[in-house]
């Protein structure tokens, strides 16, 4: 069964630094997205991404965050400088249209110390 | 407005008894409900979703209750097992362009066998 895969599944890094997430949708999935959960909370909407465009953000995606798709098959999440505050798991998630079912990933883990 | 309301926090059910979660909402524009499953470590995995042109859905032991006008729906597990403990979520989304899904806070169920 096709799945949504993830890359690294943990990753440390120090305060400062720069931390690309990697994920690779489901392969005839068009919309793709990020959340994430930090320990012992809900899951929360960061950034849906269709067409090479981000089509819709909530108020954690600042100018920190960074979405790319540079090849046909990988999404990225880039956080340029990570704070203490952005350790969490975070999930990519793909659909095969947009009113269609989303599905996840199993997560990267990132600690910022 | 945007909130998913979640009830209980955690849940303990012997085996073969039925679990019950529950969810309410205020934004009327949700139009799409699914429920997803979480073990520790792994990413969400969608369990069975309502749209509320229905008041009822069931696929095998789960079945989701949806009450438009009390802007209510819940979870069914019947015959619960062992396997069923996991954290579970309700979520939402708002149609049109929206595609954010927006989570309730969990429910930890435990099955004792």
């Amino acid at each position: 069964e096709p799945e949504v895969t993830q890359t690294p599944s943990h990753q440390v890094t120090q305060m400062g630094q720069e931390v690309i997430l990697r994920c690779v949708p489901i392969s005839n999935h068009l919309y793709f997205y990020w959340y994430r959960q930090i320990l012992g909370q809900k899951v929360e909407f960061l950034v849906s991404f269709y067409n090479n465009e981000i089509s819709e953000k909530s108020e954690i995606f600042d100018d920190q965050f960074s979405v790319e798709r540079p090849d046909g098959s990988n999404f990225t999440l880039k956080i340029r400088s990570t704070k203490l505050e952005d350790s969490a798991m975070y999930f990519c998630a793909s659909s095969e249209m947009d009113y269609y079912e989303q599905y996840f990933g199993p997560g990267t883990r990132l600690t910022v110390t | 407005q945007q909130q998913v309301k979640q009830s209980p926090q955690s849940l303990i059910v012997q085996k073969g008894g039925i679990s019950i979660i529950n969810c309410a909402y205020e934004n009327t524009a949700f139009d799409y409900f699914p429920w997803y499953q979480q073990f520790p470590g792994k990413g969400p995995a969608l369990l069975i979703a309502i749209r509320p042109d229905v008041s009822e859905k069931k696929e095998g032991r789960f079945t989701i209750s949806f009450n438009k006008s009390a802007k209510q729906f819940s979870l069914h597990i019947m015959d619960s097992q062992p396997g069923d403990s996991a954290t579970y979520f309700c979520a939402a989304r708002a149609g049109g362009s929206a595609r954010q899904l927006t989570f309730g806070s969990g429910t930890q169920l435990t099955v004792l066998p």
